[in-house]
Parts: structure tokens; C-alpha cells; sequence
């Protein structure tokens, strides 16, 4: 069965510093991977999927995100943070179109001014 | 992109009664998926739900319980049913946006306080 896990409960940056979040994955095949983010009291947004080519993946907001299958790894990457970066982000992996997603257990970041 | 509107966006419920969870998509598509985040914690996926058949369950959620409906392929409904304070949560349901492979969109969800 695939799984996520994310590391890091909590991330404290300060405004304008660089962010990286971990996301380690299990999946026997190829996965598809996602990352997205939930500000307080609103839904999910897509920030950036990868499932196919180019390993470096852009998304929106200014993040970008690289699957290293050796690594297992698709993280999360912003080089200057804003404070409305201060969200719960979730990296998320799908067998396949179509089919479920399965959740890691996220990453909340606090922004510093 | 797809767009989910979701209702109701919260609401307190007392404890034994059901609530009925409602999600309207402006385009077809062929699987809504029920998500369920406990206070804290990531998404959990309770059941994929298809036109014109009955909706698949993941391990620990029952029909009984979660009653799932999907008349057309612009709507679902998700029943929580005789609820307990256990089942405070926010519920979401999701698309896989048909112009957009891999594109999963999410509704606002629901916030449910079970009282």
C-alpha cells in the first residue's frame, strides 16, 4: 500500500528566508506526486503535481518542488517566504488518473516577521 | 478548472442525529471522492463514489454509517449518520478535474462539530 510521510510537524522560517519541506513516499510504481497547501479555515489548493518528465516541478506561489526516485523524495522548495505562506502544507501520492490520493500527515509553517 | 461548491460549510449537530453533506460540480466527471480531516490531522479518504453504482468504502468506514449518494455526475451527497462527538471533523469532497490529468480540486469543506 502507498504511504506519505512528512517528517516535520512544524516549520518556523523567518519572512524572506528560504523553505523546504520533506516528503518521503512508498509506492511500488511510478507515483503521482502533489503538494498543496490549506490556510486556515479554507480549502485545499494545488500547488504543484508531478507525474511524468522533467523532475523539477513548478507550481504557483512561487514553489517548486523535485522527485528523486532514488531518494523517494518530492520536497518542497520556496526561496523567499511571504507571511501568507503560513499554511498547513500536505504532499499527497496517487496510483494513477482517476484514483485516490493518499495524504501525509502535513507540515504546518509559521512565518516570522 | 473545476469548480466544487460545497454545503453546508459548518454546522454544530447534536450528538445521535445525521447530517447530510452536499457537493455540486460545475462539469461532469465520473469519480467524487469523500475525504474526511479530523481535528489536527491529514486527509483521510472515506469513500470513492460513481455514477450509477455504489460507492467504494475504505477500510473503517461502512455505508451504514456514511451513506453516499450519486444521482448524476454533477452531485453527491455524503450522510454522517447517529453521530457522536467522534465524528467532529471537516469533510471534503473532490474531483478529478476533467481538464486537467491529475488535477484533483477540492470543495471548502465541512466543518462539523458534533455536540
Amino acid at each position: 500500500a502507498q504511504s506519505v510521510t512528512q517528517p516535520d510537524i512544524h516549520i518556523t522560517v523567518s519572512e524572506g528566508a528560504s523553505l523546504e519541506l520533506r516528503c518521503n513516499y512508498s509506492y511500488g510504481a511510478t507515483p503521482y506526486l502533489f503538494w498543496y497547501v490549506q490556510s486556515p479555515g479554507q480549502g485545499l489548493q494545488l500547488l504543484l503535481k508531478y507525474f511524468s518528465g522533467d523532475t523539477l516541478v513548478q507550481g504557483i506561489k512561487g514553489f517548486e518542488a523535485e522527485f528523486k526516485r532514488s531518494q523517494s523524495s518530492f520536497n518542497l522548495r520556496k526561496p523567499s517566504v511571504h507571511w501568507s505562506d503560513a499554511a498547513e502544507y500536505f504532499c499527497a501520492v496517487g496510483e494513477a488518473a482517476g484514483n485516490k490520493l493518499t495524504f501525509g500527515g502535513g507540515t504546518r509553517v509559521l512565518v516570522k516577521p | 478548472s473545476a469548480v466544487i461548491s460545497q454545503k453546508p460549510s459548518r454546522d454544530i449537530c447534536q450528538r445521535g442525529t445525521s447530517l447530510t453533506i452536499q457537493c455540486q460540480v460545475d462539469s461532469q466527471v465520473t469519480m467524487m471522492f469523500w475525504y474526511r480531516q479530523q481535528p489536527g490531522q491529514s486527509l483521510t479518504l472515506i469513500a470513492t463514489a460513481n455514477q450509477g453504482s455504489e460507492a467504494t468504502y475504505e477500510s473503517g468506514f461502512v455505508i451504514d454509517k456514511f451513506p453516499i449518494s450519486r444521482p448524476n455526475l454533477t452531485f453527491s451527497t455524503l450522510t454522517v449518520s447517529n453521530m457522536s462527538p467522534e465524528d467532529s471533523s471537516i469533510y471534503l469532497c473532490s474531483v478529478e478535474d476533467p481538464d486537467r490529468p491529475y488535477g484533483y480540486t477540492f470543495g471548502s469543506g465541512t466543518r462539523l462539530t458534533v455536540v
